[in-house]
């Protein structure tokens, strides 16, 4: 079976400033996809960014990056600039071609002004 | 554009009587669909999902059970409801994206309480 693991049960920012969130996940699959998920306080659950596993780059989308690194089976996200409306619960999640999702327990990350 | 609703958006019950709650999803054909459970300041666990009319996996033996009577459609339901099942339910739905993998989108999400 799949696990996520988000170590960080909460952490803070400086508005401005960066925060790297960390992810591992454990899994005896190759051929999977990883993602990073937002929760804000309303509670809708918003994609943030996607990385393939067979992709050695790692993914970027604006202020939003990750660092994959495959053999550590690790998967933390960036966030540069942070911004207030940055503030929310972010789940860090595992994808397998078999259509099934396994998702981390969730960091709670506010940015302070 | 693909849009999924949920509904009813917050639903008070007491112990014992029954459930139903509602996704439907819009814009898309032949989505897998999935209901997750999210307890307060906890994780999102996987409770069924589906692959297509009539198919439905469960991750977690419980009293829930799920069904797809349509194919945009996905209904979670118990017969008698417990304490343990109150929480924030959330409907998702995922599409082979790019032709390689696939992601999720997920509903507003509905705010169960059993008293």
């Amino acid at each position: 079976a799949q696990t996520v693991t988000q170590s960080q049960p909460e952490m803070s920012v400086q508005e401005a400033e960066t925060v790297t969130l960390s992810c591992t996940y454990d899994t005896s699959e190759n051929n999977y996809y990883l993602f990073w998920y937002k929760q804000p306080p309303s509670r809708q659950m918003i994609l943030v960014i996607r990385q393939e596993a067979y992709k050695q780059q790692n993914a970027t989308e604006n202020r939003f990056s990750v660092n994959f690194q495959k053999a550590a089976k690790s998967f933390s996200l960036k966030i540069s600039d942070s911004q207030l409306g940055d503030t929310a619960m972010y789940f860090c999640a595992f994808g397998n071609t078999g259509n099934q999702f396994y998702f981390g327990t969730g960091t709670s990350l506010t940015v302070i002004p | 554009s693909q849009t999924i609703h949920q509904w009813p958006a917050t639903l008070v019950q007491p112990v014992g009587s029954p459930l139903s709650l509602e996704c439907t999803v819009e814009g898309t054909s032949n989505p897998n669909l999935y209901w997750y459970r999210q307890a307060a300041g906890r994780g999102l666990q996987l409770l069924f999902y589906s692959v297509g009319i009539g198919q439905i996996s469960s991750e977690v033996p419980q009293n829930l059970s799920a069904s797809r009577p349509q194919d945009r459609q996905f209904i979670l339901s118990s017969k008698k409801l417990l304490l343990s099942d109150s929480g924030f339910y959330l409907c998702a739905w995922s599409v082979r994206s790019q032709g390689t993998y696939y992601e999720q989108y997920f509903g507003p999400g509905t705010r169960l309480t059993v008293t």
